[in-house]
């Protein structure tokens, strides 16, 4: 199976900075599925990003994604207070679908 | 809008049979659009996938669970279901069912979760 090592575990920032969140697979995904998922206390992971780089249906742009051979980025241009959560990377190229091990982004 | 509402037992003892449903409002289970999935999410870890159903035909299933769940689905009541065989406390985790695009990819509709513990 696919392995997505995420970094770094927690990430620490201010509102208005800029987040780079990073995913590794451990092989190539098929045709970029990768996905970004939010998951806030309490709450089901909501879908930021599919297709690598697509933002899902009501995701502001802030939220920007890319890759770069086996390497993805999830970027967020100007942290809201509402944007710190945990994040997910997701594969569904190669079954079975596999995640990340979350990167946790916390209010410096 | 879809909603996706998670019901079943919350304690489960060891050896014992998991069973969840998940029914599914403001939408059809039967589109061919969408695969619905089990994944889970033991308490402050990541998440599982689990395994999917897709109604125009077939089931796909996690390896490291393979020969323990079966999803299965009831087109006429809009549901489908997880059985999970042979459960150890290390199968206690939240348990959600959720949508993803058989096109396009990503799990864009999720259950609130059903918390599961397995426990004499």
């Amino acid at each position: 199976e696919i392995v997505l090592t995420q970094s770094p575990g927690t990430l620490s920032l201010s509102p208005g900075e800029r987040a780079t969140l990073s995913c590794r697979a451990s092989q190539s995904v098929n045709s970029n599925y990768l996905a970004w998922y939010q998951q806030k206390p309490g709450q089901a992971p909501r879908l930021l990003i599919y297709g690598a780089s697509s933002r899902a249906t009501g995701i502001p742009d802030r939220f920007s994604g890319s890759d770069s051979g086996t390497d993805f980025t999830l970027t967020i241009s100007r942290l809201e207070p509402e944007d710190f959560a945990v994040y997910y990377c997701e594969q569904y190229g190669y079954l079975p679908n596999t995640f990340g091990q979350g990167t946790r982004l916390d209010i410096k | 809008q879809v909603q996706l509402q998670e019901s079943g037992p919350g304690l489960v003892k060891p050896t014992q049979t998991l069973s969840l449903t998940c029914t599914v409002s403001g939408g059809s289970i039967n589109s061919g659009s969408h695969y619905w999935n089990w994944l889970r999410q033991p308490a402050g870890k990541g998440l599982e996938w689990i395994g999917r159903v897709y109604t125009p035909g077939g089931t796909k299933y996690n390896p490291s669970l393979n020969s323990r769940v079966t999803i299965s689905v009831d087109t006429s009541n809009n549901q489908f279901s997880l059985r999970l065989t042979s459960v150890t406390a290390a199968d206690t985790a939240l348990y959600y069912c959720a949508r993803s695009s058989a096109h396009y990819g990503g799990t864009d509709s999720w259950g609130q979760g059903a918390l599961v513990t397995v426990s004499s």
